[in-house]
């Protein structure tokens, strides 16, 4: 079976420029989540998605970065304007919604370094 | 709230040796507790998981046990090899559809 399958898995940009990363879950998994890892932060949980909905997206760190998922197989992340700070690797995992506590799983992350 | 602790790293062990990495949490209610692996320049992996008190997690020769009255969920491997030097991290779900992670304990296995 297809995993969580993410894009790009390496992004280089200059600051000031737009960054769309892009998520594709598991099929009949209801629930997606967009992680942010850093070596000084951990692990970080930015947004989640119900169904396509957006249910807590406390998360972001700013106006600068916004979540859509426009239907079940696809979801985007989006950066605009990139600022050297939001360098990280930004994980999408999805999850079936069988109970609270169900597996999460994870893309291979999107690594992004902005310069 | 709901929050994992788990030992700091990093841990650097001689191959073959016993590992421990301690993981205890505090929540509401009866979460899951799972263990998850992150191999260099990958995502995170399901390693092992329990969903009720006095179960036991295993996998790969890895295994962790739910430990209601110490709220603990200690990861053990009786011989590691080199191929286990990743990062470990301990998270729980409780109430809600996301998982609360640890920060991740770094293991280097030397030959």
């Amino acid at each position: 079976d297809a995993g969580v399958i993410q894009s790009p898995r390496h992004e280089v940009t200059e600051m000031g420029q737009e960054v769309t990363l892009r998520c594709k879950p598991i099929s009949g998994h209801d629930y997606l989540f967009w992680y942010r890892q850093t070596m000084m932060r951990g692990l970080e949980l930015l947004i989640y998605f119900n169904n396509n909905v957006p249910i807590d997206d406390s998360g972001m760190p700013e106006d600068r970065f916004s979540a859509k998922m426009p239907n079940a197989s696809f979801s985007t992340l989006k950066i605009q304007p990139s600022e050297p700070r939001d360098s990280a690797v930004y994980f999408c995992a999805s999850s079936p919604a069988t109970r609270p506590g169900n597996t999460i799983y994870f893309g291979e992350g999107s690594w992004l370094t902005v310069v | 709230g709901n929050s994992v602790t788990q030992m700091e790293g990093p841990v650097t062990l001689s191959e073959e040796a016993f590992l421990t990495i301690n993981c205890t949490y505090t929540a509401t209610g009866y979460p899951s507790l799972f263990w998850y692996v992150q191999y260099p320049g990958e995502g995170l992996q399901l390693l092992l998981k329990a969903t009720k008190a006095d179960d036991k997690g295993s996998n790969k020769g890895f295994e962790a046990t739910y430990r209601k009255e110490t709220t603990s969920f200690h990861l053990e491997k009786g011989s590691v090899q080199v191929s286990d030097s990743a990062v470990y991290f301990c998270a729980l779900g409780a109430g809600s559809y996301q998982l609360t992670f640890g920060k991740g304990t770094k293991l280097s296995v030397i030959p």
